[in-house]
């Protein structure tokens, strides 16, 4: 499969845990995305990455939320001190370059968070 | 938030019969993107439109970007069990992240 992978798929925590996702981009695709969906909403951007250097971050991207991309391939998004208002699915997405016309992003499967 | 209007939220309709949805923005953008989201699953791209007034099919699928460049509509025909989920279109800012409509969702009644 040579799709966008995310691991784990589910991840249920304590309220003030921290949490750590990871996610593989599609082979040579420079670059990043960091999504969040809650229920009944689209998917809001969180941060980017060119290779491994973080481009922009969303508001959204609280101090607690930190995305490396330490070799320009895999990223994590480590959340620290999880709160309630926390639990979403947490999507990653890449694309093949930057600049040109085509912006089209590929999706994950997601990891969904629950915290109790 | 959301910066993108998009109707309706939900569809009810028989297998078989045709479907529009749309989007419409105050902004001009210069993509507009379709994906479908299972439950469950990550968002799978439809279709790509980047010209103003590009009318693109992908098998029962067709998609327009409006002339305004504020606007796109999603049609499917012929309705099957698999279309069932929800339905986001989606535009570029500055070619890099995304912003979303609040999704359609399609229920089909067999």
């Amino acid at each position: 499969d040579t799709g966008v992978s995310q691991n784990p798929r589910h991840k249920i925590t304590k309220r003030g845990q921290n949490v750590t996702f990871r996610c593989d981009p599609i082979s040579e695709h420079n670059r990043l995305y960091w999504y969040r969906q809650t229920l009944g909403q689209g998917p809001e951007f969180l941060t980017y990455f060119q290779n491994e250097a973080q481009l922009e971050k969303s508001r959204l991207l609280s101090d607690r939320f930190s995305a490396e991309r330490p070799k320009g391939s895999f990223s994590t998004l480590e959340i620290q001190r999880t709160e309630q208002g926390d639990s979403a699915m947490y999507l990653c997405a890449s694309r093949l370059r930057a600049g040109g016309t085509y912006n089209e992003q590929f999706f994950g499967p997601g990891t969904r968070l629950t915290v109790l | 938030g959301q910066q993108l209007n998009q109707s309706p939220q939900s569809m009810f309709i028989q297998e078989g019969e045709d479907v529009s949805m749309n989007c419409t923005s105050s902004s001009i953008f210069n993509t507009w993107l379709w994906y479908k989201q299972d439950p469950g699953e990550g968002p799978v791209l439809l279709i790509a439109l980047y010209k103003a007034g590009e009318l693109t099919s992908n098998g029962r699928l067709t998609a327009q970007f409006g002339i305004t460049r504020k606007d796109s509509f999603l049609n499917i025909s012929a309705s099957i069990p698999s279309d069932v989920g929800i339905y986001f279109c989606a535009e570029t800012q500055g070619a890099q992240k995304l912003v979303f409509g609040q999704g359609t969702r399609l229920t089909i009644n067999p």
